[in-house]
C-alpha cells in the first residue's frame, strides 16, 4: 500500500495568510494525487486533482503542485471560509490511500 | 443537478448488518466509477469500496478491512449503489460517503454522508 503523510497535522493562521500543507507518499506517484477540504459536519470538497488541476468551481487562490513523492497544497490568501481540515489522497494504485489530514485554524 | 443522496445508516450491534444505499440523479450512473469513502471519529478519511462503470462489467474492489464483510452492488434500473455491510465492528463506525468518480480516476461529486453506528 502506498502511505500518505502530511505535515504539519495542525497550524494558525490567519486571514490573508500564504499556506503550505505537504503530502509525501511511501512510493512514487507520476500523477493521481487529489486534496479535498473537510468542514466538521460536512461532506468532503474535491479541490484539486492529478497533482496540479482545480476542480470546477474552486477558488483560484487553492493551488497543488509537485512530483515523484513529495506534494504541496497551497492557499495564497487564506479566505475566513478556508479554515478546514484538508486531505491529500493518492489514486494511483489500490488500495485508495489517504495523508491523516491537516487542520488550519484560525491564530 | 447532478447528485448523490445516500441514506440507510443508523445503530447496530456488533455482528450486525445493514444496508447503504445512494441514489445519483443529473447524470448517468453506468457511466461512471462509483467509491464508498468513511469518516471515522478521530481518525480521518479511509477508502472503502469501488465498482467500476458498467464498461468495464461493475467490477469491485475492496479495501482489507471490509474484504469479505462489505459488498458494494448496483441497480441500473434505479440508478443507485449500494453498500451491503455483514458482520458489522465497533471500528465501522463511521459517516460513509458516497462518490462519483471521473475520468481521471478523481472523485468529482460526493453524497452528503449517512451515518453508521456499530454498539451495544
Amino acid at each position: 500500500d502506498i502511505q500518505m503523510t502530511q505535515s504539519p497535522s495542525s497550524l494558525s493562521a490567519s486571514v490573508g495568510d500564504r499556506v503550505t500543507i505537504t503530502c509525501r507518499a511511501s512510493e512514487g506517484i507520476h500523477n493521481d494525487v487529489a486534496w479535498f477540504q473537510q468542514k466538521p459536519g460536512k461532506a468532503p470538497k474535491s479541490l484539486i486533482y492529478d497533482v496540479s488541476s482545480m476542480q470546477s468551481g474552486v477558488p483560484p487562490r487553492f493551488s497543488g503542485s509537485g512530483s515523484g513523492t513529495d506534494f504541496t497544497l497551497t492557499i495564497t490568501s487564506l479566505q475566513p471560509e478556508d479554515f478546514a481540515t484538508y486531505y491529500c489522497q493518492q489514486y494511483q494504485s489500490y488500495p485508495v490511500t489517504f495523508g491523516p489530514g491537516t487542520k488550519v485554524d484560525i491564530q | 443537478e447532478e447528485q448523490l443522496v445516500e441514506s440507510g445508516g443508523g445503530l447496530v450491534q456488533p455482528g450486525g448488518s445493514l444496508r447503504l444505499s445512494c441514489a445519483g440523479s443529473g447524470f448517468t450512473l453506468s457511466d461512471h466509477y462509483m467509491d464508498w469513502v468513511r469518516l471515522a471519529p478521530g481518525r480521518g478519511l479511509e477508502w472503502v469500496a469501488r465498482s467500476r462503470s458498467k464498461s468495464y462489467s461493475y467490477t469491485t474492489e475492496y479495501a482489507a478491512s471490509v474484504k469479505g464483510r462489505f459488498t458494494i452492488s448496483r441497480d441500473e434500473s434505479k440508478t443507485s449503489v449500494y453498500l451491503q455491510m455483514n458482520s458489522l465492528k465497533t471500528e465501522d463506525t463511521a459517516v460513509y460517503y458516497c462518490v462519483r468518480l471521473g475520468p481521471s480516476g478523481n472523485y468529482e461529486n460526493w453524497g452528503q454522508g449517512t451515518l453508521v453506528t456499530v454498539s451495544s
